[in-house]
């Protein structure tokens, strides 16, 4: 049973244009939200974060939107450029487990077309 | 330099053979995590210690093995009882406060 839903496995945008990947979760327990990306062979990157006593987070072209009754994030990268191309996995985790872990949701391929 | 080393990058083994990969970090970090990536999966975790000595079974444990000997080494070992062990290995760590896992950059173990 997936805690932590991206349902798009892949998304195309156009340089310069706004890429907007989503993310669903299902656990009322996570209150902490990652966004990592990853190249291909390498290890993943930590991107931006949210708690979820926030409802928006940015930081340059990242913002991260946090819709809690929906249960429902939301990375956008504004403006989009080809070295953004990467999969985007969303993580979750709960404050209250005893023990750190992430959640991580299956990752979304984003292609940036120059 | 801080970080965490995973060697080899790459490595092939024959059916029937296990395998241990190796994880190391001096990052002073307590908490360390092993998970495999498949494609189209996204990152499943395969075991995590939180302390020396101690460590606990992910979602997919079955046909692995850890240990925790020392805080800077996690390594995990990929048994004969993997039915399916070809897959990129990520070994991670945390530290509180932060609230971000860090990753090393990976294993791709081929079984032949």
């Amino acid at each position: 049973d997936q805690q932590v839903k991206q349902n798009s496995p892949s998304l195309s945008v156009q340089e310069g244009r706004i890429s907007i990947l989503n993310c669903d979760y299902t656990n009322s327990m996570f209150d902490y939200f990652l966004w990592y990306k990853k190249y291909p062979a390498e290890g993943p990157t930590f991107l931006i974060s949210i708690s979820s006593i926030k409802d928006k987070n940015e930081d340059g072209r990242f913002t991260v939107f946090l819709n809690k009754s929906a249960k429902h994030l939301s990375l956008h990268i504004v403006p989009s450029q080809p070295g953004d191309s990467a999969v985007y996995f969303c993580a979750a985790s709960a404050s209250g487990a005893g023990s750190y872990q992430l959640t991580f949701g299956k990752g979304t391929k984003l292609s940036v077309i120059p | 330099d801080g970080g965490i080393t995973q060697s080899p990058k790459y490595l092939f083994r024959k059916e029937g053979q296990n395998v241990t990969l190796s994880c190391e970090q001096n990052l002073n970090h307590d908490a360390m995590y092993w998970y495999r990536q498949d494609p189209g999966q996204g990152l499943r975790l395969i075991y995590y210690s939180q302390i020396v000595n101690d460590f606990q079974k992910g979602d997919i444990a079955e046909g692995y093995s850890v240990s925790r000997e020392k805080k800077e080494s996690f390594p995990l070992t990929v048994t004969s009882a993997q039915k399916n062990p070809t897959a990129f290995y990520l070994c991670a760590t945390y530290r509180a406060p932060y609230n971000e896992q860090f990753f090393g950059p990976g294993t791709r173990l081929t079984v032949l």
